[in-house]
């Protein structure tokens, strides 16, 4: 079936703007997380959405960061007044609430802020 | 604090050898551990899991588990060039998002 989608692939911006990046998760997936790689760099985990629970905000560097999810399907992250530091690839990941909880990583959203 | 150590490498290794992958975590309530594979440019993917403590085998990878010891690792028999990768290992407790550890940088000299 179908694998978790991002968009868009590629996003340049201009320092101060806000950008918003997509994600679709694997269908019938309840959980979707959102992580940042710096060139180079580990995971760095930002929200984690669980079904109709209150989402896990703990990774959100700062309050220029927020995310959405509608039900069990589509969120978005937003960045505000984009900084040169947000410059990253945005990685979104969905699993299912049974089994072994593994994560299905989409292709990602490079994001280079000028 | 949930922390996950692993060698940042690289480690090389000649075609057709064993590569040995390590990681040492953390949290003791850790119940399951994944391996996810990392090509330079590309977003991780899913190798294997383990619950267990002891060996899964899965074609030419075993994932070893030692939960009194918090040490999972990773062997790859016949190592390829295109095993060549970034290697990172995720332990998981609860209904929580996985921590993933640094990674380590594996390369297959042919």
């Amino acid at each position: 079936g179908a694998g978790v989608s991002q968009s868009p692939s590629n996003k340049v911006t201009e320092k101060g703007k806000d950008v918003e990046l997509r994600c679709d998760p694997i269908s019938g997936h309840t959980a979707l997380y959102w992580y940042r790689q710096r060139l180079g760099q580990g995971l760095e985990f930002l929200i984690y959405f669980q079904g109709n629970s209150a989402p896990d905000k703990s990774g959100l560097p700062s309050d220029r960061f927020s995310a959405e999810r509608t039900g069990e399907s589509v969120s978005t992250l937003t960045i505000q007044r984009t900084q040169q530091e947000d410059s990253a690839v945005y990685l979104c990941a969905s699993s299912s609430a049974r089994g072994a909880y593994e994560q299905y990583f989409g292709p990602g959203t490079r994001l280079t802020v000028t | 604090q949930k922390e996950v150590e692993q060698n940042s490498g690289p480690l090389s290794v000649p075609e057709g050898a064993i590569a040995s992958l390590n990681c040492t975590y953390s949290d003791r309530g850790s119940q399951s551990f994944f391996w996810y594979r990392q090509y330079s440019g590309k977003s991780p993917e899913l190798i294997m899991f383990i619950y267990s403590n002891g060996d899964k085998e899965d074609g030419r990878f075993t994932a070893q588990l030692n939960k009194a010891s918090q040490y999972v690792s990773l062997l790859i028999r016949d190592s390829q060039p295109s095993d060549s990768a970034t290697y990172l290992c995720a332990p998981h407790s609860g209904n929580t998002p996985l921590v993933f550890g640094k990674g380590t940088r594996l390369s297959v000299i042919a």
